[in-house]
């Protein structure tokens, strides 16, 4: 099994401001993606987060508004710019080996927009 | 029509009861996962299951690959039951996984 470690659990941001958002897990990882869980709703994929190159970013988000790192097979962040009262939502790191294997989440970043 | 579908969204229980938490989904998959989100935002990862019937503690799932379907059962149900449950498949042919709405369970003492 894995841990995965995110920080902050929360923060309140001024419009405008941006916030980079952390996961480190305790094991190597071969996938880790980044999800938005607005209120009352289930997870929406961001983006996949490619170890050594580029994510890989779902439709309706673009890497100028989530610039995502990678820089190892442990540890990856996510950045919400310039951000907007419509970014307040949860966003959530993910880790797992293959589509066989036993998804890992973290705890969750609660962010509000003010 | 979403590719995975729950039922029901929200489940209210006496504490002690059975409960029963349906998926449907309607692709090839390679697996299934069962998850729990507390109302703090974490997700823990209950099943992972790609046939039969696996089972932990007081949970259940069984999965019918045939039928495209899998349920959740929880025995013997108690108030740190109450969560969001969340079943996700993972495709074919994809390291991506497709979520379902959730259930929303409530369980009183």
């Amino acid at each position: 099994s894995a841990v995965i470690s995110q920080k902050p659990s929360r923060d309140i941001c001024q419009r405008g401001t941006s916030l980079t958002i952390q996961c480190q897990v305790d094991s190597q990882v071969t996938m880790m993606f980044w999800y938005r869980q607005q209120p009352g709703q289930s997870l929406t994929l961001i983006a996949t987060a490619n170890q050594g190159s580029e994510a890989t970013y779902e439709s309706g988000f673009v890497i100028d508004k989530f610039p995502i790192s990678r820089p190892n097979l442990t540890f990856s962040t996510l950045t919400v710019s310039n951000m907007s009262p419509e970014d307040s939502s949860i966003y959530l790191c993910s880790a797992h080996g293959t589509a066989y294997t036993e998804a890992f989440f973290g705890q969750g970043t609660r962010l509000t927009v003010v | 029509k979403n590719e995975v579908e729950q039922s029901p969204q929200n489940l209210t229980a006496q504490e002690g009861e059975f409960i029963t938490i349906n998926c449907s989904y309607s692709v090839g998959i390679s697996a299934l996962h069962w998850l729990q989100q507390h109302p703090g935002g974490g997700i823990v990862s209950l099943f992972m299951l790609s046939s039969g019937k696996k089972k932990h503690g007081r949970l259940i799932a069984t999965i019918n690959i045939q039928e495209k379907h899998s349920s959740l059962h929880i025995t013997a149900s108690h108030p740190r039951d109450s969560a969001v449950y969340i079943c996700a498949v993972g495709p074919y042919n994809t390291d991506k996984l497709i979520f379902g709405t959730g259930t929303r369970l409530q369980v009183f003492p």
